[in-house]
C-alpha cells in the first residue's frame, strides 16, 4: 500500500551544522514531494518541492535531493540555525491522489 | 498567515456542547480539507470537498460533521465528542482535488475536550 516513513524521529545538531532529515516512500508511481516544517502551535508549512524529473532541487539554504532508484527522499538544511527548530513532514503525490504524509521527524537545535 | 484562516485558535469544550470550527481561504483554490493530527501520529485525513462537493469521507464518525457552502469556506460541527477526539484539527486547501500542487495550511484550531 502507500506509505510514506521516516527513519528518525528526533534529530539533534548544533547550531551551525548542516541537517539532513530522511525520508522513503513506497509508491513509485508518487511524481511530486514536498517538505514540510511545522513549528509548535502552528499548521504545516511548505517549504519545498521537486517533482519526480528532476533530483535535486535548491531554495535558500534548503535543497531536496530525490533518489527514485532506491525511493529515497532527503532534506538538507545549510547552517542549521535555532529558528529551523520543528517538526519535518515529508509527503508524496502518488499520482493525481490526495497526498500522502509521514509521520515527521523532530529537528532539535542547539546553540 | 497562509492564505487560509482557521477560527478559533483554541477550543474546550464538554462531550455534551455543540461546537463549530471555521476555515476560509483566499487563495481561489477549489479543494479544501480537514486533517486531524494527534500526538505521535501522522496527519489523519478527514473529509475532502472538491468544488464545495464532498469526494471523500475517511471513515469519520458522525459526531463530527463538515459543511462546505462555497470553495472558500468549510466547517467542522462538533457534538458529543470524546475526550479522545482532543487534537489539533488542520484544514488545508489545494488547486485540485489532487496532490500535484501541493496543499497550503492552516494554523489549525487544538482542541480539547473535557
Amino acid at each position: 500500500g502507500e506509505s510514506v516513513g521516516l527513519h528518525l524521529p528526533t534529530l539533534s545538531v548544533q547550531e551551525g551544522d548542516n541537517s539532513i532529515i530522511n525520508c522513503a516512500y513506497s509508491n513509485s508511481a508518487s511524481d511530486y514531494f514536498i517538505w514540510y516544517k511545522q513549528e509548535s502551535g502552528k499548521g504545516p508549512q511548505f517549504i519545498i518541492d521537486i517533482r519526480s524529473n528532476m533530483d535535486k532541487r535548491q531554495g535558500q539554504r534548503v535543497t531536496v535531493l530525490l533518489n527514485k532508484t532506491v525511493k529515497h527522499l532527503s532534506l538538507q538544511i545549510a547552517a542549521t540555525q535555532p529558528g529551523d527548530s520543528a517538526v519535518y513532514f515529508c509527503a508524496e503525490n502518488p499520482g493525481f491522489q490526495k497526498l500522502v504524509f509521514g509521520t515527521g521527524t523532530r529537528l532539535l537545535v542547539s546553540p | 498567515e497562509t492564505g487560509v484562516t482557521q477560527t478559533p485558535r483554541h477550543l474546550v469544550m464538554g462531550m455534551t456542547n455543540k461546537k463549530s470550527l471555521k476555515c476560509e481561504q483566499h487563495l481561489g483554490h477549489n479543494a479544501m480539507y480537514w486533517y486531524k493530527q494527534s500526538a505521535k501520529k501522522p496527519l489523519e485525513l478527514m473529509f475532502v470537498y472538491n468544488f464545495k462537493e464532498q469526494t471523500e469521507n475517511n471513515s469519520v464518525p458522525s459526531r463530527f460533521s463538515p459543511e462546505c457552502p462555497n470553495s472558500s469556506h468549510l466547517f467542522l460541527h462538533l457534538h458529543t465528542l470524546q475526550p479522545e477526539d482532543s487534537a489539533l484539527y488542520l484544514c488545508a486547501s489545494s488547486q485540485g482535488a489532487g496532490g500535484a500542487y501541493g496543499y497550503t495550511f492552516g494554523s489549525g484550531t487544538r482542541l480539547t475536550v473535557v
